[in-house]
């Protein structure tokens, strides 16, 4: 069935460090993939999505490929902020409409 | 405008009580989801509606019981709940059920069962 992995956490970086959060999927055909943030106290929000392979999110800095050969669709970006501290979470949605999230990454910048 | 509605924000119910969560959006979308997410875990998906019908009930315990009254709202019923059912609820929505469509959550109701 269709699934994603994602990198363990917590993440702490210091601020302006370069970010890699990792997301690999599992699933036939060509999933839509997606970067969701969650801020503490806060509901999920759309951080940026790739339908097709080889197309590239970006948003808020934030950046993502989506690797057909690798089944992987990265988060990075090169500069973290204090306000970036939150959690990350990479999903996938195939046919219909259930989605599959990762576990979670939750990252931490500090000044 | 994407936005999704979630009243109230916060909850505390006893394990006998009745209560009802609420959500509401105005963007003309289809299909409409509940999840639940306890702390540091990703989102677990408990209810969808598909053009206001109940089409996915992921084994949720009849202790919920959702209702979609109109396009635009969502309604999850709370009776006899356990302290493990303390949770965020979240709200979804998205345009229809064809693949690939981009889910618009709410803020959540932060619940606590006493």
């Amino acid at each position: 069935g269709d699934s994603v992995t994602q990198m363990e956490g917590p993440v702490t970086l210091s601020e302006e460090a370069f970010l890699t959060i990792n997301c690999t999927y599992t699933a036939t055909g060509y999933p839509s993939l997606f970067w969701y943030v969650q801020y503490p106290g806060e509901g999920l929000q759309l951080l940026l999505k790739a339908t097709k392979a080889d197309d590239k999110g970006s948003n808020k800095g934030f950046e993502a490929t989506y690797r057909k050969e690798t089944t992987s669709f990265h988060l990075e970006k090169g500069s973290v902020q204090v306000s970036d501290s939150a959690v990350y979470f990479c999903a996938l949605i195939h046919t219909g409409n259930q989605f599959y999230f990762g576990t979670g990454t939750s990252l931490t910048v500090i000044p | 405008d994407t936005e999704v509605t979630q009243t109230p924000k916060h909850l505390v119910m006893g394990m006998t009580n009745k209560k009802s969560l609420k959500c509401e959006q105005h963007m003309g979308h289809r299909a409409m989801y509940w999840y639940k997410q306890k702390a540091k875990k990703p989102p677990e998906l408990m209810f969808v509606y598909s053009y206001e019908k109940l089409s996915i009930n992921e084994s949720v315990p009849s202790r919920f019981s959702p209702e979609c009254p109109n396009s635009s709202l969502l309604n999850l019923h709370l009776h006899a709940l356990q302290p493990e059912d303390s949770a965020l609820y979240l709200c979804a929505s998205s345009q229809g059920d064809r693949g690939g469509a981009i889910q618009y959550f709410g803020a959540g109701t932060r619940l606590s069962v006493l």
